[in-house]
């Protein structure tokens, strides 16, 4: 079993739409819970940093944490067609780090 | 300013061949990774150095060798090159070991004929 699955799409959304990532995973120690945006031939660039359980937003984008689920989310709204990329989850126990596959997203204007 | 570099950006080379990778970062970050991305997008951590340091050292083959001449440079040599070793090759740099943010570089191309 992998340490982290992620569902790898593609996922094609009209303009403005809201879209919905997630991750599962089965390691109880990850503590730190990341959302990586990809764009085509580039470097994965960080989204949003999480410890431990909760929800965070920024801007657009908000990230939820369920730990008793071990489950993962990347919530986006008004979503625009600059926003397609391949989002990949990333988690840490602080001294291991995975990364879920990525999920291919197309936002259509 | 790029903030953490890779050369070269496309690298084409036969089997058995030797092939080095670098990597530098101006951002004064303590903490270098280097991870392989296959083509189904799987991201997976090979090495990480914190102050020229081995801290982490994934299960890849003995072929893969990483270097750190120092805290700004992490470079990766690859022995006697396989098919299955093609792949994109990012760098990344931290300030400190751990989940703190990571900054990636533009990636390598590595195609092995």
């Amino acid at each position: 079993q992998k340490e982290v699955e992620q569902d790898p799409g593609p996922l094609s959304v009209p303009e403005g739409a809201i879209v919905s990532l997630n991750c599962t995973y089965s390691n109880s120690a990850f503590q730190y819970f990341m959302w990586y945006r990809q764009y085509s031939r580039k470097g994965p660039e960080l989204l949003m940093y999480t410890y431990s359980s909760g929800n965070k937003e920024d801007g657009r984008f908000t990230a939820q944490v369920d730990k008793s689920s071990k489950y993962i989310s990347l919530f986006i709204r008004d979503s625009q067609p600059s926003d397609s990329a391949t989002y990949l989850c990333a988690m840490s126990t602080g001294n291991q780090f995975y990364f879920g596959t990525g999920t291919s997203l197309t936002v259509i204007p | 300013d790029t903030a953490v570099s890779q050369t070269p950006k496309y690298l084409v080379t036969q089997m058995g061949n030797d092939k080095s990778i670098k990597c530098e970062q101006n951002l004064g970050h303590d903490t270098m990774y280097w991870y392989k991305q296959d083509s189904k997008k799987f991201l997976k951590i090979m090495f990480s150095y914190n102050n020229k340091e081995l801290i982490i050292n994934e299960t890849v083959p003995n072929r893969f060798s990483p270097k750190s001449p120092d805290k700004a440079h992490l470079n990766l040599h690859i022995n006697s090159l396989e098919l299955g070793d093609s792949a994109v090759y990012f760098c990344a740099s931290s300030q400190d070991f751990g989940p703190d943010t990571q900054y990636f570089g533009p990636g390598t191309r590595l195609t092995v004929l």
